[in-house]
């Protein structure tokens, strides 16, 4: 069975950075690139990039760019997103899916608050 | 970019009631079109991929559609469990796009 478990829920800074994981399961690591995807409260679903697990190689929509980067440790079998110099509009749950986003995480909320 | 316009915003219908959703997209997207519920603090659920193809495990009143660059959810006799946010999603090229939602009540 495929799972994607997330880590659990941040509070940053404004400025710092944080860092969620997802911990991939019940299929080969590799064989399928990690999409992420962000929803604001209350709001709509954005996709943020994906990663190939297997060459390290990304994708980012544009406005991602300077907000997020993508890694990803196959010895562990997990993949992860670092959004740095957070501000308020980064207070968002964010999920990772893969397999043409037929499974997804569980969410992480990250809320940006001094 | 490709924007996805999807209607309506929001809809109530009744049990047993046909249910018809809608995304345009603003340019070719082959069949790259999915589509997705979503329930309160849950992440989404696949429904439909490659615009018509029924996902594993979801009941077949659910059904995706395209006529050229419309693409067309629809559920055939409304259930409870049906509410929720439905999306669509195209997959076509960078950036991914998601329609704006559809939220489905009962009536």
């Amino acid at each position: 069975e495929v799972q994607l478990q997330q880590s659990g829920p941040e509070v940053g800074r404004p400025g710092s950075s944080v860092k969620i994981s997802c911990k991939a399961s019940g299929y080969t690591f590799t064989d399928y690139v990690m999409n992420w995807v962000k929803q604001s409260p209350g709001q709509g679903l954005e996709w943020i990039g994906w990663i190939d697990p297997e060459y390290g190689s990304t994708d980012y929509a544009e406005k991602f760019k300077k907000k997020a980067t993508l890694t990803a440790d196959t010895s562990s079998s997990t993949a992860y997103i670092q959004l740095s110099s957070l501000t308020s509009e980064d207070t968002a749950t964010y999920f990772c899916a893969m397999k043409g986003f037929a499974y997804w995480g569980q969410g992480t909320l990250v809320t940006v608050s001094s | 970019d490709i924007q996805m316009t999807q209607s309506p915003a929001s809809l109530s219908a009744s049990l047993e009631e046909i249910v018809t959703i809608t995304c345009q997209a603003s340019q070719d997207i082959g069949n790259w079109l999915a589509w997705y519920q979503q329930k309160p603090g849950k992440s989404p659920q696949l429904l439909i991929h490659s615009a018509t193809s029924l996902a594993d495990g979801i009941p077949s009143r659910f059904s995706g559609s395209r006529s050229g660059t419309q693409y067309s959810l629809k559920i055939s006799r409304l259930q409870v469990e049906d509410t929720g946010i439905y999306y669509c999603l195209q997959r076509y090229s960078n950036p991914y796009t998601f329609g704006a939602g559809t939220k489905l009540e009962l009536k």
